[in-house]
């Protein structure tokens, strides 16, 4: 079965510019996360949703960060405008829905951006 | 605020000796608890899941306990060998599997 799919794999990018990342998950798994990772650091989850509802966005930055899952598939995640401290690998994961359980996550390879 | 706290220096051991990693966590009422294994450059690789109402769990030569009177999870690899050298993550979610949070962490190397 083929894994999550994330592109692009690298991106550089100045200060103040926008950043697009996309994400395609594993058929049929309902829920679908953004993470954060800082170099040194665990994942941060930023959104996570199931089907193309939000769950929680809780640690999202609304005023430059935003994501959508418009069909329940794939899903994009958005910067604009970027700043330093956003240089991190951005990670999508995706895991089956199960009512009242947890799931294993299945993470895709990930994207890392370096804003200059 | 809710803080998870894995061992912070990178972890030594001696091939075929077992490894010890600690999860502790702090203002969180957990529901499920995972850990990861993440290897440079690339994704974390789900490991083993468990259950608030569960003591421990095992997975061939892995074994994960939960004491949630103690907010603390143990993740034991025996006869440990070169190619388990890696970063490994917990993770803890709430009853409706959301509000998931990662830990920073333990590099692990296991030396021949």
């Amino acid at each position: 079965e083929a894994g999550v799919a994330q592109s692009p794999r690298y991106k550089i990018i100045e200060k103040r510019q926008s950043v697009a990342f996309w994400c395609n998950p594993i058929s049929g798994h309902a829920t679908l996360y953004w993470y954060q990772q800082i170099l040194g650091q665990g994942p941060k989850l930023l959104i996570q949703f199931q089907n193309n509802g939000v769950v929680d966005d809780s640690q999202l930055p609304k005023d430059r960060f935003s994501a959508e899952r418009l069909k329940g598939v794939d899903s994009t995640l958005k910067i604009q405008p970027a700043k330093l401290e956003d240089s991190a690998v951005y990670l999508c994961a995706s895991s089956l829905y199960r009512a009242g359980g947890s799931n294993e996550q299945f993470f895709g390879p990930g994207t890392r951006l370096t804003v200059l | 605020s809710q803080k998870i706290e894995q061992n912070s220096e990178a972890l030594n051991i001696q091939e075929g000796k077992t490894a010890t990693l600690t999860c502790n966590y702090t203002n969180y009422s957990p529901a499920y608890l995972q850990w990861y294994r993440q290897d440079p450059g690339r994704g974390p690789v789900f490991l083993l899941l468990i259950r608030e109402n569960e003591k421990e769990k095992r997975k061939e030569r892995l074994k994960v306990t939960f004491d949630t009177t103690l907010k603390q999870s143990l993740f034991h690899i025996t006869a440990s060998q070169p190619a388990d050298s890696a970063t490994y993550l917990c993770a803890l979610e709430d009853s409706s599997a959301s509000k998931i949070i990662f830990g920073s962490g333990t590099r692990l190397s296991i030396r021949p």
